[in-house]
């Protein structure tokens, strides 16, 4: 079995800062990593996804994530927010073993002020 | 394109009476998930579905049946329902049965149960 830690529930920011949302996972075998973006009143869309290879993976609206094996995490990081980013995160992980299915995380608000 | 349909929007219903809330989806996807949104609990999976004409218990079955008669239709039903299965439900679907494979979710139906 595996399970995700979102640690902050809200992060507040200002438009143009820096933000990290952070994600831990725990799991006895090899995993495949996501966030995906809820957007207000909408369903969840993929952000990005860590299967295998590089472990810096970059989504097409400026965010990151890099898969750290030693310290189980992946976190979410974009250098410069928007904000339209102003959206709830959801960070999930899958073992890569066969028809496992996605754990999700309880969610982290980011909330971008001008 | 309409992706995946979710009905009714919203729905208010009294304790004890039987709800089907339908899910739609037009991409000929194999797998179809149903989740339910609980503010500072996440995701949860009620049942899924990897192929048509079978099923599966998610983390929260208790309380709610699916079937999958065809590819396009995963309707999911409270047959009694009661207040603590007031939430958002979201139905969701993926190309291929396991984590890996992105999901697509549908807009969602707001549940209250009195």
């Amino acid at each position: 079995a595996q399970s995700v830690t979102q640690l902050d529930s809200q992060v507040p920011v200002f438009e143009e800062a820096p933000v990290e949302l952070r994600c831990n996972y725990s799991s006895s075998v090899s995993v495949y990593l996501f966030w995906y973006v809820q957007y207000p009143n909408q369903g969840l869309q993929l952000l990005l996804k860590y299967l295998s290879g590089s472990t810096l993976v970059e989504s097409i609206n400026g965010f990151e994530a890099e898969f750290n094996k030693s310290q189980t995490s992946f976190h979410l990081r974009k250098p410069s927010v928007h904000i339209s980013d102003t959206a709830e995160y959801f960070c999930a992980v899958t073992s890569n073993s066969g028809y496992s299915t996605l754990t999700f995380g309880k969610g982290t608000m980011l909330l971008v002020s001008p | 394109i309409a992706g995946i349909t979710q009905a009714p929007t919203s729905q208010i219903l009294a304790a004890g009476r039987r709800m089907t809330l339908r899910c739609t989806q037009d991409m000929r996807h194999n797998a179809m998930y149903w989740y339910r949104q609980d503010l500072g609990l996440g995701l949860r999976l009620i049942h899924y579905s990897n192929t048509a004409g079978t099923t599966g218990k998610g983390e929260v079955p208790d309380g709610y049946s699916v079937s999958r008669a065809n590819t396009d239709d995963f309707p999911l039903t409270l047959a009694s329902a009661v207040p603590s299965q007031t939430s958002v439900y979201f139905c969701a679907s993926s190309d291929f049965a396991g984590g890996l494979n992105e999901q697509f979710f549908g807009p969602g139906t707001r549940l209250t149960v009195l």
